[in-house]
């Protein structure tokens, strides 16, 4: 099993670009989430999904879209990119949102 | 908001010292979650608890409900255990609340 996977691992963007970052899992877990990670600051829940078709947003989701239409990927799209999303994130899976979570190895963005 | 805090922010010992990260919180939780965070930036699930105490190694985390706290245990600290130690909440079975972490170090 490879997991969870992410891609990219590091992107620069200018203000105002979109972009999708993708996530990926082969342990056919039904619950995905989003994070962002700020120096200082705990792990954010941006949005998450508790099965295919079924998303909701997380504690600071605004300047982000998510759509999950396969039990496997998760992307998450910044629509028009600012400096305040500059940022490392990570996708997580589990069986639920109870049970052990997986992390993926992250996407470190930076928007200039 | 501070639900969750965690002690020490960081935290520096010498291998073999036995070391304890400590977690409060201040809500109803279902679980409790202890994550490691390696310096390359990935993070593996150390424990899931809702009660008493887990081990597996070296590692060790307690929880006491009442009290509303949990602590992570390291015996016999390796320098390979130098990580940031995260806290996180599970107050209602879909979304977790992390605390900022312990950074620790242990030098050789």
């Amino acid at each position: 099993n490879a997991g969870v996977t992410q891609t990219p691992k590091f992107q620069v963007l200018k203000t105002g670009q979109s972009m999708t970052l993708q996530c990926a899992q082969d342990m056919n877990h039904e619950y995905m989430s989003w994070y962002r990670q700020d120096p200082g600051m705990g792990l954010r829940l941006i949005h998450y999904s508790v099965g295919a078709g079924i998303t909701d947003q997380g504690e600071v989701p605004n300047g982000y879209n998510v759509s999950r239409s396969t039990t496997e990927d998760f992307p998450l799209r910044l629509l028009s990119a600012a400096p305040s999303q500059t940022s490392v994130y990570f996708c997580a899976s589990s069986y639920n949102g109870g049970r052990e979570q997986y992390f993926g190895p992250g996407t470190r963005l930076t928007v200039t | 908001k501070n639900e969750v805090e965690q002690s020490p922010q960081n935290l520096t010992a010498q291998e073999g010292e036995f070391i304890t990260i400590n977690c409060s919180y201040s809500v109803g939780i279902s679980a409790l979650h202890w994550l490691q965070q390696h310096p390359g930036g990935g993070i593996v699930s150390l424990f899931m608890l809702s009660s008493g105490k887990k081990k597996h190694g070296r590692l060790i985390a307690t929880i006491n409900i009442q009290e509303k706290h949990s602590s992570l245990h390291i015996t016999a600290s390796h320098p390979r255990d130098s990580a940031v130690y995260i806290c996180a909440l599970d107050t209602s079975g879909s979304r977790l609340t992390f605390g900022e972490g312990t950074q620790l170090t242990v030098n050789p």
